[in-house]
């Protein structure tokens, strides 16, 4: 069965710091992965996705993430943190498919210090 | 990137009352769209999938009775909270996704609902 793992619940890094926000995945086929970021009382915005091209994605606003199939990891990172970023990070895995429905993790909290 | 649009944004509701929150694709066709429940503090939990012009397809432990969810065309499903109680206070977000393989599903802006 395909499950999402984020490890820390809660992640807080100064302005200008380096944001590593770590997810793995558990998936029997080869997965796509999502990185999706929630504003308090908003619905989800998509960061980045990987869907078994490179390897390397770019997001929006720098955010870029890994697939690496050996250490089955998706971490999500942004050379240098913004007091913007603060918000909740989702990382999800889809079944696959035109009609795979997304399986989430619990989320990490990212908190930026000025 | 696709619009999804979800109404009301928040609602408050008295106990024993049904209450619907629509979702909308503004600008594409969504074949597929889906219901999630967000608890405070926790991740999003998936309700429901639902194809246009079929009946939907509940997770294990959600009451279809309850949670009611209609897709009657392509840019419009709607969930219908019935008999809510104070338990069903929850954050509720759709998403939706066209045809095709590898589409991104787009999500609404969700509905905070509070039953009192």
């Amino acid at each position: 069965a395909q499950s999402v793992t984020q490890l820390g619940s809660h992640v807080s890094v100064s302005e200008g710091a380096l944001v590593l926000l770590r997810c793995n995945y558990s998936s029997s086929v080869p997965p796509y992965l999502f990185w999706y970021v929630q504003y308090p009382n908003q619905g989800l915005q998509l960061l980045l996705k990987y869907t078994s091209a490179a390897t390397l994605v770019k997001g929006i606003n720098d955010f870029e993430a890994e697939f690496k199939k050996s250490e089955t990891s998706f971490h999500l990172t942004k050379p240098s943190a913004h007091m913007s970023d603060a918000a909740e990070y989702f990382c999800a895995v889809n079944l696959g498919g035109s009609q795979g429905n997304l399986i989430f993790g619990k989320g990490t909290k990212l908190s930026v210090k000025p | 990137g696709a619009v999804v649009s979800q109404h009301p944004s928040w609602v408050i509701c008295k106990s024993g009352t049904s209450v619907k929150i629509e979702c909308r694709s503004l600008d594409f066709q969504a074949t597929t769209m889906f219901w999630y429940r967000q608890f405070p503090k926790q991740s999003l939990m998936l309700m429901a999938t639902s194809n246009e012009g079929s009946k939907a397809t509940y997770e294990q432990g959600v009451e279809k009775d309850k949670f009611l969810i209609n897709h009657a065309s392509l840019t419009l499903s709607t969930l219908t909270v019935t008999s809510a109680h104070p338990e069903d206070s929850s954050f509720y977000i759709c998403s939706a996704r066209a045809t095709g393989v590898n589409t991104e599903a787009f999500f609404g802006q969700g509905t905070r609902l509070t039953v009192v």
